[in-house]
Formats: C-alpha cells, sequence, structure tokens
C-alpha cells in the first residue's frame, strides 16, 4: 500500500513571497503520478500541477513548480509570487500505475497574509 | 462548464433515516469514485468503479453502498447515517487504461448534516 505524509500542518507566507510545501511518499511502484492538489475553504478540490514518475524534468505551472526527488520519493510544491487567492488546503497526491487509486496527504493548510 | 457534478450541494438527514448523493459527469471517464471528507481532514476513499467494476475499499462501512447505472451517473447510498457520518461527500471521475492517465477531476461535493 502506498502512504503519503505531508510533514507541515500549517504554513503561512507573505504576499509576493515563496513558499515551499513538503511531500514524502512510499511505495514499490516504479512507474505512478503524483499531483498537488488545492481546496480553498468551502469550495472544490482543484488540480495545482501533476508529475509523471516516468519524466525526470520537473513539472511547471505559472509560479507553481515541483522538486520530484524520486529516489527520495519526495515531491515538493514551491509556490512563487504567492497570493491571496492562494489560501487554502493542499493536498499531495499519489496515483498508481493502473490510475484506480489515488492516495492522499494529510494535507498542508497555507494561509498567505497581507 | 461543470464537468463533475453533485447534487445537492448541502443535505439534512435526520439519524437512522436513509440518504442518497447523486453524481454525475460530462467527461465520459471510465473510473468513478466517492471520498468522504471530514473537516480539516484528507479525503478517504469509500469504494470505486472501475467501469461497472465495483471497488470497495476493506475498511469502509457497510452502512455505504454505491449504484452506477451507467457511465455519467453514481449514486452513493447511506443506509442509516449515524452521526459520525456527517462529512463532505466528494464524487470523482478519472479516465484510466491509457497512458498518461488522467488526474482526478473532483466535483463541489455535498455536504451531509445528520440530525
Amino acid at each position: 500500500a502506498q502512504t503519503v505524509t505531508q510533514s507541515q500542518p500549517e504554513m503561512s507566507v507573505q504576499e509576493a513571497e515563496t513558499v515551499t510545501l513538503s511531500c514524502t511518499y512510499d511505495t514499490s511502484e516504479n512507474n505512478y503520478y503524483l499531483f498537488w492538489y488545492k481546496q480553498p475553504p468551502s469550495r472544490q478540490m482543484i488540480l495545482v500541477i501533476r508529475q509523471e514518475a516516468y519524466k525526470q524534468q520537473n513539472a511547471t505551472e505559472n509560479r507553481f513548480s515541483v522538486n520530484f526527488q524520486k529516489a527520495a520519493k519526495s515531491f515538493s510544491l514551491k509556490i512563487s509570487d504567492s497570493q491571496l487567492g492562494d489560501t487554502a488546503m493542499y493536498f499531495c497526491a499519489f496515483m498508481n500505475n493502473a490510475g484506480n487509486m489515488l492516495t492522499f496527504g494529510g494535507g498542508t493548510r497555507l494561509m498567505v497574509k497581507p | 462548464d461543470a464537468m463533475v457534478i453533485q447534487n445537492p450541494r448541502y443535505q439534512v438527514t435526520q439519524f437512522g433515516k436513509p440518504v442518497t448523493l447523486s453524481c454525475s459527469q460530462t467527461l465520459n471517464h471510465n473510473v468513478m469514485y466517492w471520498y468522504q471528507q471530514k473537516s480539516s481532514q484528507a479525503p478517504k476513499l469509500l469504494f470505486h468503479y472501475y467501469d461497472k467494476d465495483f471497488n470497495n475499499e476493506a475498511d469502509t462501512p457497510d452502512n455505504f453502498q454505491s449504484r452506477r447505472p451507467n457511465t455519467s451517473f453514481c449514486f452513493l447510498d447511506i443506509r442509516s447515517p449515524g452521526l459520525g457520518d456527517a462529512a463532505m461527500y466528494l464524487c470523482a471521475t478519472s479516465r484510466s487504461g491509457g497512458m498518461p492517465n488522467s488526474p482526478l477531476h473532483f466535483g463541489n461535493g455535498t455536504r451531509l448534516t445528520v440530525t
């Protein structure tokens, strides 16, 4: 079974600054998918960024980028130029190669301060 | 355009009174999931349908059942809701079997209150 660990229950960052959210996982699979999801208060869970394990290049989506370290089983999310709208719960998630199982980490509550 | 639609957004039911939550999708994804999410916690997978095949998580109580009459619709039935079943219920879909597999697309959720 896969496990996903987010060691930071809560974080805060000043508007326009950069913040990094940590995520580690454990799996015996060689090929898999990793995601960061954002869940604003009382709002829908939305995909922020994805990474295929067979790709060495770190994924980037505008202000969001990841640092994927496959050997270390680490998948951190960097948010640059933080905005107030980035305030949300962030969940790291692991999907198995078969694509039918998504395991979430415990989440990190991010507060962006003006 | 809404792609995964959950109805209702808020549902109140009485202790022990059966309740059904619904989910529909316009993505034609072959996998549909039901997650339970309690306050400030990660979503917990209850079960999923891979096409027509039902897959129950080992620790999902028997009180929770699901139906998928066709590709587009999936229902969550709670036969006898208890106070501990109050939570947000998230429906999600994905396309699986291709490379790469798609991420999960979530609906807005149904917040269930049990009185």
